[in-house]
């Protein structure tokens, strides 16, 4: 089956520790994205990649760093310097084309206690 | 850059009721129109999407949206709706040209009640 994969679905981590955030896609597609959701204010961008080796920051990158090295991964390290990192990480990818739509993954929710 | 307004935060109903949820969005120029589905406990799906052409637009289980282009409005309905409908319902938008990065509203909490 084609989709996107996010591992692991829920993730605990001690405040001041950087955690990684697994993303993997098997459709082929060039663009891949990092959202934040947080209750009542939707999906924010926090980075995005149209292609392999190259990512652009999106509208909250503060406290984020990510890497595409290959073209099906797309993973998301939230370091200590993220100062509310408790959330839902929904990644997504796309065509990257005109007239086309992204898929999502099934989400990491991430407590930091 | 564009935004996305969703107007409606939390809307409840009962079963057969019918449904608008409202969007609007901002951006200078030609958009592609979507509106995604998030089930409790699932992952978000697309509901229907509007690229060009027929500015009203079938989605799944029965869902339709009309594209204003003078209103940079893109509502979602229902007629119907059913306790299963209880989900979440995001608006996004993502240009024409550039990026087509999707931008999303802050989503609407639907609750259908049996």
């Amino acid at each position: 089956d084609g989709g996107i994969t996010q591992s692991p679905k829920y993730l605990f981590r001690k405040e001041g520790q950087n955690v990684t955030l697994s993303c993997e896609q098997n459709l082929n597609h060039d663009a891949m994205y990092w959202y934040r959701q947080d209750p009542g204010q939707g999906l924010r961008l926090i980075y995005y990649s149209q292609i392999v080796n190259d990512f652009q920051k999106g509208d909250i990158a503060e406290g984020y760093s990510v890497s595409r090295e290959k073209k099906e991964s797309f993973p998301l390290t939230v370091t200590s310097a993220q100062k509310n990192p408790t959330a839902f990480y929904l990644c997504a990818s796309s065509p990257g084309q005109v007239n086309t739509e992204a898929f999502f993954g099934q989400g990491t929710r991430l407590t930091v206690v | 850059a564009q935004s996305v307004s969703q107007h409606n935060h939390h809307v409840i109903l009962s079963e057969a009721a019918s449904l608008e949820l409202g969007c609007n969005y901002s951006y200078g120029g030609t958009v592609n129109l979507f509106w995604y589905v998030q089930y409790p406990g699932q992952h978000l799906q697309l509901l229907l999407k509007y690229f060009s052409g027929d500015p009203l637009v079938k989605g799944i289980k029965g869902f339709e949206a009309e594209f204003i282009k003078s209103k940079f409005s893109f509502n979602l309905r229902k007629p119907s709706v059913q306790w299963s409908d209880t989900a979440e319902y995001f608006c996004a938008v993502s240009p024409s040209g550039g990026s087509y990065i999707p931008t999303f509203g802050r989503g609407t909490s639907l609750i259908v009640h049996p």
